[in-house]
């Protein structure tokens, strides 16, 4: 069966980077879009960009651009996500998803809790 | 941008029909599909999938979700609501990038 494991919250400092992961199973990696989507708190969801891990293709919503690095690793499934230069307006959930066909998404993981703190 | 706009809450009784509905700021539909998605998110959990496509249910759902609409204009159907249906949904575009509305959150009445 498909799942996404994501990797354990993340507490850092502002103006750090973090970079947390999503290991794929049940599936052919290299073959489906994996998407990545933010939640704040209370809030709803917001998309951030998707990789194409077949051919390291991505796509970013304008609003990450500099923000956010998708790379994906395909000899151990896993996409990353790295995030730069940290304020506490990046203080989210992030979820990893895989696209489907129709750009919608079907399978998701758990999510990450970062938090951004001093 | 394509925006999405939901109306932020919807109380519904249980065993009633819940219509909840979502517009897009311009036209997410092909010549070939209705690129409208629609899920479900309860506190503390990932989004599921509901609907793609519009209209077409996904894996596992139950029929009494549903999905209509083309161009601009979209619903979900629930009916009847059960207590598990309680949560909040999402519409999501992907025929320019991925947009997301605001979701709707599905109260008791």
């Amino acid at each position: 069966q498909v799942q996404l494991q994501q990797s354990g919250a993340e507490l850092v400092k502002p103006g750090s980077s973090v970079k947390i992961s999503c290991k794929a199973s049940g599936y052919t990696f290299t073959s489906y879009d994996m998407h990545w989507i933010k939640q704040q708190p209370g809030n709803g969801l917001e998309w951030i960009g998707w990789i194409y891990p077949g051919n390291g293709n991505t796509k970013y919503n304008q609003k990450f651009n500099g923000k956010a690095t998708l790379t994906a690793d395909k000899s151990s499934s896993t996409a990353y996500m790295q995030l730069s230069s940290l304020t506490s307006e990046d203080s989210a959930v992030y979820f990893c998803a895989r696209g489907a066909y129709s750009g919608d998404v079907d399978y998701w993981g758990q999510g990450v809790m970062v938090t951004v703190s001093s | 941008d394509i925006v999405l706009t939901q109306s932020p809450a919807l109380a519904v009784s249980l065993g009633q029909r819940a219509t909840i509905s979502c517009r897009a700021s311009q036209s997410v539909s092909t010549s070939s599909y209705n690129l409208m998605h629609w899920y479900q998110q309860k506190p503390g959990q990932q989004p599921k999938l509901l609907i793609y496509d519009a209209s077409n249910l996904a894996s596992s759902i139950p029929a009494r979700f549903s999905g209509s609409g083309s161009g601009t204009d979209f619903t979900l159907t629930i009916n009847p609501v059960q207590a598990d249906d309680i949560a909040t949904y999402y519409c999501q575009q992907s025929r320019e990038l991925h947009t997301f509305g605001a979701g709707t959150k599905l109260e008791l009445k």
